[in-house]
């Protein structure tokens, strides 16, 4: 099945504790993507990636890293966690970057990360 | 910088009807706009997409119309369905394609039976 995975699904964690959220995909796409959900804000791009070892920041990068290593793989890196960084995150990933034909976009499950 | 808004945080409609929903773009400079539909503890899923240089998209059941002159864009669903019950985010761009996407805050289509 074609899909977009990330783990964990869920995660409490205290402020300054590295952390890592993994996104994988099995539909050989190039272009990967992160981004978090604050009620109110609706989704805002982190980071994204055209392909195995290009990334690019998005709109709020601060306080996140990402790599690109194999190209079914984008981790999401937090260094030093804060609460301000508790949200929902989502990972995406399509075949290009959709600025050719409709390039239909597909997003993970969510992962809801809370900061103490 | 730029954003995208929604005229209407929450639209009730009856099962059977068709359903409009709206979206204000800032960025003049704008030139692709995606519709997404995001059901309630699910990721967001990609509906369709239009570009500056078109007016009208159809898909299946869904309608994307973009007004340039008034930097507006609606998606129309047809015959709403229970299972059209989401919220409804645009998102528009200036690259062309998915990098610095932004997107709206979404509306809720509630579907009544």
């Amino acid at each position: 099945e074609a899909q977009v995975t990330q783990n964990p699904r869920y995660l409490i964690t205290v402020t300054g504790k590295k952390l890592t959220v993994t996104c994988s995909q099995n539909m050989n796409h190039e272009y990967m993507s992160w981004y978090r959900q604050d009620p109110g804000l609706g989704l805002r791009q982190i980071y994204y990636s055209m392909n195995v070892e290009v990334t690019d920041k998005g709109d709020v990068p601060e306080g996140y890293k990402v790599s690109r290593k194999e190209k079914r793989n984008f981790p999401l890196i937090l260094e030093s966690p804060s609460p301000n960084q508790t949200s929902l995150y989502f990972c995406a990933s399509s075949l290009g970057s959709g600025t050719g034909s409709t390039d239909t976009q597909y997003f993970g499950p969510g992962t809801r990360l809370t900061v103490l | 910088g730029e954003s995208v808004g929604l005229h209407l945080p929450t639209l009730s409609v009856q099962e059977g009807d068709n359903s409009i929903i709206n979206c204000a773009y800032s960025n003049s400079a704008s030139d692709y706009f995606i519709w997404y539909k995001q059901e309630s503890g699910k990721g967001p899923q990609f509906i369709i997409d239009i570009r500056s240089n078109m007016d009208k998209r159809q898909g299946q059941r869904v309608t994307v119309l973009l007004n340039k002159t008034v930097k507006h864009l609606s998606l129309q669903i047809a015959a709403t369905q229970p299972g059209d019950s989401a919220v409804y985010f645009c998102a528009e761009s200036f690259s062309g394609g998915y990098n610095k996407l932004i997107f709206g805050a979404g509306t809720r289509l509630a579907v009544h039976p």
